[in-house]
């Protein structure tokens, strides 16, 4: 089944101790990206990667950091957790038809709340 | 920053009736797409129209856009229980990175 895997899908977590978000496609998809969502706010782009060791920032990518060492995997990590990273982040990878996108498949989504 | 806005931010409709939505968007894009949520879920994918269609159709959605208006709208027909969800436009750029730049979305409750 094609899929997009995060994890973990709730998490808590102290101001100031490092985590990472990992997810993870099936599908071959050149492009992922992370997302985040606010209530008012909609989903904003926080990294997007074009391909493998091809990264770059998004709309929102100040105290995020991503990395994209195989095709499938692309981690969302936070090295210092504050509270206003308290979202609703969403893995996301598509891939091109031609020269055009195509649609974007999402993780389930990770809550995480940072105290 | 968001490119597009969903119009109504809520819609209440009773289980049969059609249900309308729509999207405004500022630049020039390659396609639109529009989303599902239920709930604290992961989006899903409904439909995606090109930059040069005007209407499109799966199941029981249909999709047009007007690109001289910078415009789309998503009409659902004969609603069910189960089409209760947020709703979310997303535009695809002509050139360099993927982004899709979503709108806030609008919440539709289907009341049976």
């Amino acid at each position: 089944e094609a899929q997009v895997t995060q994890n973990p899908r709730y998490l808590i977590t102290v101001t100031g101790k490092k985590l990472t978000v990992t997810c993870s496609q099936n599908m071959n998809h050149e492009y992922m990206s992370w997302y985040r969502q606010d209530p008012g706010l909609g989903l904003r782009q926080i990294y997007y990667s074009m391909n493998v060791e091809v990264t770059d920032k998004g709309d929102v990518p100040e105290g995020y950091k991503v990395s994209r060492k195989e095709k499938r995997n692309f981690p969302l990590i936070l090295e210092s957790p504050s509270p206003n990273q308290t979202s609703l982040y969403f893995c996301a990878s598509s891939t091109r038809s031609g020269t055009r996108n195509t649609e974007a498949f999402f993780g389930q989504g990770t809550r995480l709340t940072v105290v | 920053s968001q490119q597009g806005e969903e119009d109504p931010q809520a819609l209440s409709i009773q289980e049969g009736e059609n249900a309308t939505m729509n999207c405004s968007y500022k630049t020039s894009i390659n396609n639109l797409q529009w989303y599902r949520q239920n709930s604290g879920r992961g989006l899903v994918h409904l439909i995606l129209i090109r930059s040069n269609e005007r209407e499109k159709h799966s199941g029981r959605l249909r999709v047009t856009l007007d690109t001289s208006k910078k415009s789309s709208s998503l009409l659902i027909t004969a609603s069910r229980a189960a089409d209760t969800a947020s709703y979310f436009c997303a535009t695809g750029p002509h050139f360099g990175n993927e982004k899709l730049t979503f709108g806030t979305g609008t919440r539709l409750t289907i009341i049976p």
